[in-house]
């Protein structure tokens, strides 16, 4: 299966800053997700990166405050931008193999912390 | 109808026993049911995933249970050992669509 490498691991930000967090796959791959998940929650989808298009976005999550972009089929960024401590969270990328047989895998996570 | 419904919320096994956990879900057009383990401070990892077309699926001491008429898939841990003691995500989706809908989790600990 393809390797999946997301950074920073962990930040702690200033409150009013903006972080852009990196996922990078070591092969091409169509579908690219990026994730929320609270402690102790489970996972809350943000959007889906498309491959030379703008990002699709889910109810409650907005481009200006996490831009996304997919220059290609094996890189992807998410950035929260003017951040506040309610974005604390765990931020994951996430991918879909291709094939009859497709799985979804994920990134190890950004915990981010906002102070 | 998107919702997958996951217990226990917590789940306390002995070493050595049968951990089980369920999930039932209602949108019938759910083609792919995964099961992901988090540990803390990680991103959740595949264990083990199955399709509708097999009613059980297994893979070392990892077990899924598929019963598709009653719309509901289980995780058994056979031997479970105290490093199994994580948190499992069961998720479904459509193929066609490649969107996750996820269970609440349940948090395992393996008593020594």
């Amino acid at each position: 299966s393809a390797v999946i490498s997301q950074k920073p691991s962990r930040d702690i930000c200033q409150r009013g800053t903006s972080l852009t967090i990196q996922c990078q796959v070591d092969s091409q791959v169509t579908m690219m997700f990026w994730y929320r998940q609270q402690p102790g929650q489970s996972l809350t989808l943000i959007a889906t990166a498309n491959q030379g298009s703008e990002a699709t976005y889910e109810s409650g999550f907005v481009i200006d405050k996490f831009p996304i972009s997919r220059p290609n089929l094996t890189f992807s960024t998410l950035t929260v931008s003017n951040m506040s401590p309610e974005d604390s969270s765990i931020y994951l990328c996430s991918f879909w193999t291709g094939g009859l047989d497709t799985e979804a895998f994920f990134g190890q996570g950004t915990r981010l912390t906002v102070v | 109808q998107q919702q997958v419904k996951q217990s226990p919320q917590s789940l306390i096994v002995q070493k050595g026993g049968i951990s089980i956990i369920n999930c039932a879900y209602e949108n019938t057009a759910f083609d792919y049911f995964p099961w992901y383990q988090q540990f803390p401070g990680k991103g959740p990892a595949l264990l083990i995933a199955i399709r509708p077309d097999v009613s059980e699926k297994k893979e070392g001491r990892f077990t899924i249970s598929f019963n598709k008429s009653a719309k509901q898939f289980s995780l058994h841990i056979m031997d479970s050992q105290p490093g199994d003691s994580a948190t499992y995500f069961c998720a479904a989706s459509e193929d066609s669509n490649y969107q996750l809908i996820w269970g609440a989790g349940t948090k395992l600990i393996i008593k020594p």
